[in-house]
Formats: structure tokens, sequence, C-alpha cells
């Protein structure tokens, strides 16, 4: 049961175009969501998150959007670079008193082509 | 170092072998994540520790998997027996918060491809 899901596993984006990466869940207990990229032999580093209390944040290039009725985020890079080609992982967490495992999707493949 | 390390990097082992993993986080961090990611599919929770005590193992696949942490910082993932479908990236994450209030951001390690034969 995948209760976080990225549709796409690859997108390609030409250097300086919007990037535009889509995550759905199915599990209404999660509260807060976060964007892992992740390089070839490294470990997925944090991007952005967003709390269920908002619907949007923004940091530099990279904004989250979050549509709790329809269990959706994305997110966008603007403008996209040739170093964002990159798997991004979308995860969610639901608070529950406790440091929150994540769950993961099962990533998205950006290559951005010059 | 200022990030999570984990050792070995790469561990090939023969089916039925006993394996340890290590992870150092970053110090001061109170939780500890580990994290197992197969090929083509995202990290999937396998237990969480804050500081020595582990709070939650509910996703360690089987009574194979065991993992310790005893003074709160290394932790140790052991996979006793191993099998083919234990081959998969183990990662371990850290973060330094010991409670989850709004979400704190985990700091991931590069993890460990193990291989089994």
């Amino acid at each position: 049961d995948q209760q976080v899901k990225q549709n796409s596993p690859s997108l390609s984006v030409q250097e300086g175009r919007i990037s535009i990466l889509n995550c759905d869940y199915t599990n209404s207990m999660f509260d807060y969501f976060l964007w892992y990229k992740k390089y070839p032999a490294e470990g997925p580093t944090f991007l952005i998150s967003i709390s269920s209390i908002k619907d949007k944040n923004e940091d530099g290039r990279f904004t989250v959007f979050l549509n709790k009725s329809a269990k959706h985020l994305s997110l966008h890079i603007v403008p996209s670079q040739p170093g964002d080609s990159a798997v991004y992982f979308c995860a969610a967490s639901a608070s529950s008193g406790t440091a929150s495992k994540l769950t993961f999707g099962t990533g998205t493949r950006l290559q951005v082509t010059l | 170092g200022a990030g999570v390390s984990q050792s070995p990097r790469y561990k090939v082992a023969k089916r039925g072998q006993d394996v340890a993993l290590r992870c150092d986080p970053i110090s001061g961090h109170v939780s500890l994540f580990w994290y197992q990611q197969a090929l083509g599919q995202g990290p999937e929770f396998l237990t969480y520790f804050q500081n020595e005590a582990q709070l939650d193992k509910s996703g360690l696949p089987s009574d194979r998997f065991f993992a310790e942490r005893p003074e709160g910082s290394v932790s140790t993932l052991k996979i006793q027996r191993t099998q083919q479908e234990d081959s998969a990236v183990y990662l371990c994450a850290s973060s330094l918060a010991p409670i989850d209030l709004s979400g704190d951001e985990q700091f991931f390690g590069p993890g460990t491809r193990l291989t089994v034969l």
C-alpha cells in the first residue's frame, strides 16, 4: 500500500524553464511534507518542507504547494539549472508526539538539459 | 565530520552470513532513524531511536534484523542469516529534536549498499 505516490518516474526540462514535480498521498493523518534531493551514491538531502496548515512555502528557486483537499503537493523549481539534475523524493510524516518517521514516494528523476 | 557517516559504504555478503552496519550521527542529535531503500524504490522506515531508547521498530522486516544504540550516539544495524531479499541500500538519518513538533529535518548519511549473493 503506497501511501505516498510519485507517478512520474522521470522528467526532462530545459535549463531556465520551470520544473514541476508532483506527489500524491492517501493517508489523511499526514501533516508535514518534505522534499528531498538525491545524487547518486549520496544520501537524500533535505530541500524544502511544508506544514499542513500552509498551502505554499517558498525558498529561493524552490516552491512547494500543498492542496490538502486533493491530497496533492508539488515542487516547483524556477529557473531550472543543470545542477538540479537528481532524483527528488517526496516524503510525509504524521505528528505522533515522538519524532516522526518519514514515508517516502518512489522518486522522480529530473534531468535539466542545456 | 559535520554530517552523518556510515560504514562500510559497500558490503557483499554470502547468503546466510551475518552483517553489521554502522551509523555515526551528527553530534548532539537525539533522534536516529534507519531506512531501507530497495532498487528503484524510496527509502522505507525500519526503526527509530531517541537517545539509547528504541522507541519504534515497527519497520523491521523480520527478527533477523536487530538495531542498537547503546550509548545514545553510534548505532549498529545487524542482519543475521542474510538473504538475497535483504540486498538494498541502508540509510541512517539523525535529527536534533527528540519529539516532532513541526517536523524536524532529518539529515541522511550516504548509506551502505548491501549485496547478498
